[in-house]
C-alpha cells in the first residue's frame, strides 16, 4: 500500500513565523500535491510537482512556496504565516502524469496561526 | 475552470438502506473522476476511480457511475452500515493531473 506521511498532525505557530510542512511518500510516485481544506470551500490546490526540483502553481499559491529536492519529499513553506492560513493541510501523491491512477493522501496537518 | 457540486451536503439513513450520492461537474471534457471517503480529522481514502472511457466501476458494496454528457456521477452504496458514516468527496480531473474537488456529502448511517 502507498504510504503518504505528513510530519505533524497538529501545529501551532505565531503570525510572521516561517513554517515548514513536510510530506514523504514511499512508492516512488512522480506527482505530489499540497492542498488546503476549509469548511464550505472544500479542497483547494496550492502547489504541485511532477518531478524533482519542478513545481507548478495551483489555484491559491499566494503566501506559499514549495521545495522538492528529492523525489519522495515535498515541502510546503509559509514564508510569513498569517491568521488566514489557519487550515487543514493535506499532501497527496500519484504515480505519474496522465496515468489514470488514484491520488493517495496523508492524514493531514491541522495548522493554527495565532 | 471546472466546478464540482455535491448535493445534498448531509444525509442520514437507517442501517441497511441502499443510497445514492450525487456529483455534478461543469466541464464534460474530463480525463477521470475519483470518489474519496474522509473520516473526521483524517485524510482522504480513495474509493473508486473512473476513467473518461468508462461508464462505471465497482468495489464491494460500492458502485460509481459516470455520465460525461450530462456532467454527472453517482456513488451507490448498497446495504449501508454504521461504519460507512463519513464524508464522501468527488474529484474531477480534466488533464489527468490537477483534480477539482466538491465540498462533499456527510453521510450518517443510523444503527
Amino acid at each position: 500500500d502507498v504510504k503518504v506521511t505528513q510530519s505533524s498532525r497538529y501545529l501551532v505557530k505565531r503570525t510572521g513565523e516561517k513554517v515548514f510542512l513536510e510530506c514523504v511518500q514511499d512508492m516512488d510516485h512522480e506527482n505530489m500535491f499540497w492542498y488546503r481544506q476549509d469548511p464550505g470551500l472544500g479542497l483547494r490546490l496550492i502547489y504541485f510537482s511532477y518531478d524533482v526540483k519542478m513545481k507548478e502553481k495551483g489555484d491559491i499559491p499566494e503566501g506559499y512556496s514549495v521545495s522538492r529536492e528529492k523525489k519522495e519529499r515535498f515541502s510546503l513553506i509559509l514564508e510569513s504565516a498569517s491568521t488566514n492560513q489557519t487550515s487543514m493541510y493535506l499532501c497527496a501523491s500519484s504515480l505519474a502524469r496522465r496515468s489514470n491512477q488514484p491520488q493517495h493522501f496523508g492524514d493531514g496537518t491541522r495548522l493554527s496561526i495565532l | 475552470k471546472q466546478e464540482v457540486t455535491q448535493i445534498p451536503a448531509a444525509l442520514s439513513v437507517p442501517e441497511g438502506e441502499n443510497l445514492v450520492l450525487n456529483c455534478s461537474f461543469t466541464d464534460s471534457a474530463i480525463y477521470n473522476l475519483q470518489w474519496f471517503r474522509q473520516d473526521p480529522g483524517k485524510g482522504l481514502t480513495s474509493l473508486l476511480l473512473i476513467q473518461s472511457s468508462q461508464r462505471e466501476q465497482t468495489s464491494g458494496r460500492l458502485n460509481a457511475s459516470l455520465d460525461k454528457s450530462s456532467g454527472r456521477s453517482t456513488l451507490y452504496i448498497a446495504a449501508s452500515q454504521p461504519g460507512d458514516s463519513a464524508t464522501y468527496l468527488c474529484a474531477v480531473s480534466n488533464t489527468g493531473n490537477q483534480f477539482y474537488f466538491g465540498t462533499g456529502t456527510s453521510l450518517t448511517v443510523i444503527p
